[in-house]
């Protein structure tokens, strides 16, 4: 058993769609990460939170503490958006987990 | 600001020879340090951590190694590469729950 897990694994979308990825984990987290990593394979750190929730440009990400589980938002999206999102877990300040992935065409 | 360095970018090696990968990480101190391995069409396999100079913590029994021989100089090391070796290796930098991971730009490589 995974300690991430995302849905969807894959997800095609048309320019403009509102576009929500999920993650669900079961370990005592410190804070969960959204990271993004484009066909180059280089990864970018979208968000960290602990709870709540952020909001950067047309990207929302909300957690769930109690029911353990976060979605990552895309308003408005965009071809540029195309890219492959993943949720990680930082379970002890040393040890993060990660999901497989959700990987995102937007198609003009 | 904080920036981290990786290379080289690309390598192909033939079985059985040795291996060194280098990240730096510029612009902070004493950060954890973390290598990964990125098979195709998986998620990202912690080999490595380290909270300090000397300190490396092994999550993966294999024929890899690494080392931290300054602060901010985490390398990996291979004494004889194996085909699955080959890969996607990520070298990533955090404070202790205390800040987002940030990524090199990784290492693709290929064992033939």
């Amino acid at each position: 058993k995974n300690e991430v897990e995302q849905s969807p694994q894959n997800l095609t979308a048309q320019e403009g769609e509102f576009i929500t990825i999920n993650c669900s984990y079961s370990v005592g987290i410190s804070a969960l990460h959204w990271l993004q990593q484009h066909p180059g394979g280089g990864i970018v750190s979208l968000f960290m939170l602990s709870s709540g929730k952020k909001k950067h440009g047309r990207l929302i990400a909300t957690i769930n503490i109690q029911e353990k589980h976060s979605s990552l938002h895309i308003t408005a999206s965009h071809p540029r958006d195309s890219a492959v999102y993943i949720c990680a877990v930082d379970h002890t300040g040393n040890q993060f987990y990660f999901g497989t992935g959700t990987s995102l065409t937007v198609i003009p | 600001s904080q920036t981290i360095h990786q290379w080289p970018a690309t390598l192909v090696q033939p079985v059985g020879s040795p291996l060194s990968l280098e990240c730096t990480v510029e612009g902070t101190s004493n950060p954890n340090l973390y290598w990964y391995r990125q098979a195709a069409g998986r998620g990202l396999q912690l080999l490595f951590y380290s909270v300090g100079i000397g300190q490396i913590s092994s999550e993966v029994p294999q024929n890899l190694s690494a080392s931290r021989p300054q602060d901010r100089q985490f390398i990996l090391s291979s004494k004889k590469l194996l085909l699955s070796d080959s890969g996607f290796y990520l070298c990533a930098w955090s404070f202790q729950g205390r800040s987002p991971l940030h990524f090199g730009n990784g290492t693709r490589l290929t064992v033939t």
